[in-house]
């Protein structure tokens, strides 16, 4: 079955400083990879996506990913963030041919201090 | 733009009562989904729904819970004779046509709680 890792479970940064969380998933297959975002009380929002193509991936509120085949790897980057960027961020995985089902990594908080 | 909406935002239940969490998917959406964050855990995989029938779920989703989509709007969860170890977040999701390659629109969730 896929899995999904997260590494960092707590990240604390002051504004200004440059993200960069990790996501690492197992499975052999052509995969399509996300990373959401929960803001304290709000729901599940989609970042960023990636299929195919470019492996250089940007979504929305500055933020970028990167697909590397060979680590098996989607870190998430944002150069500058922000007080409003504090909320749990997930790394999902879809395999494409084994079923429509996402799976999570646990999930990183990310906490900014003003 | 549009949104998954998912009503109650919080359900008490005594254990052993049965629960129904319900899910409005975005309208012109196909595949639905169930999934369940406990408390400190990972967002985790119940089941989704195509075509009005299951079309795959975990080992987490047993007899113990059924899914419906009784109308055309409505997409429910149903869990039967609750135990303390269900209480956990509940997030109705739905995608559009091409399934896996559409991204999944989450809700804001239900928050089961179990006494």
């Amino acid at each position: 079955a896929q899995s999904v890792s997260q590494h960092n479970h707590h990240v604390i940064l002051s504004e200004a400083a440059s993200l960069e969380l990790g996501c690492n998933y197992s499975y052999g297959g052509t995969v399509n990879l996300f990373w959401y975002v929960q803001y304290p009380g709000q729901h599940l929002q989609l970042l960023l996506k990636y299929f195919s193509g470019d492996p250089l991936v940007k979504g929305i509120k500055g933020f970028e990913a990167e697909f590397i085949k060979s680590k098996f790897s989607f870190n998430l980057r944002k150069p500058s963030v922000q007080w409003s960027d504090t909320a749990e961020y997930f790394c999902a995985v879809n395999a494409r041919d084994t079923g429509n089902q996402f799976y999570f990594g646990t999930g990183t908080s990310l906490t900014v201090i003003p | 733009e549009p949104e998954v909406t998912q009503t109650p935002s919080h359900q008490v239940t005594q254990m052993g009562q049965e629960v129904i969490l319900r899910c409005v998917p975005i309208s012109n959406h196909l595949y639905f989904y169930w999934y369940r964050q406990i408390l400190g855990q990972k967002v985790e995989f119940l089941v989704s729904f195509y075509n009005n029938e299951i079309s795959e779920k975990s080992e987490i989703f047993d007899d113990q819970f059924s899914v419906e989509r009784p109308d055309g709007s409505n997409f429910t969860l149903k869990i039967r004779s609750t135990k303390l170890e269900d209480s956990a977040m509940y997030f109705c999701a739905s995608s559009g046509p091409g399934g896996r390659d559409q991204p999944q629109h989450f809700g804001d969730g239900t928050r089961l709680s179990i006494l």
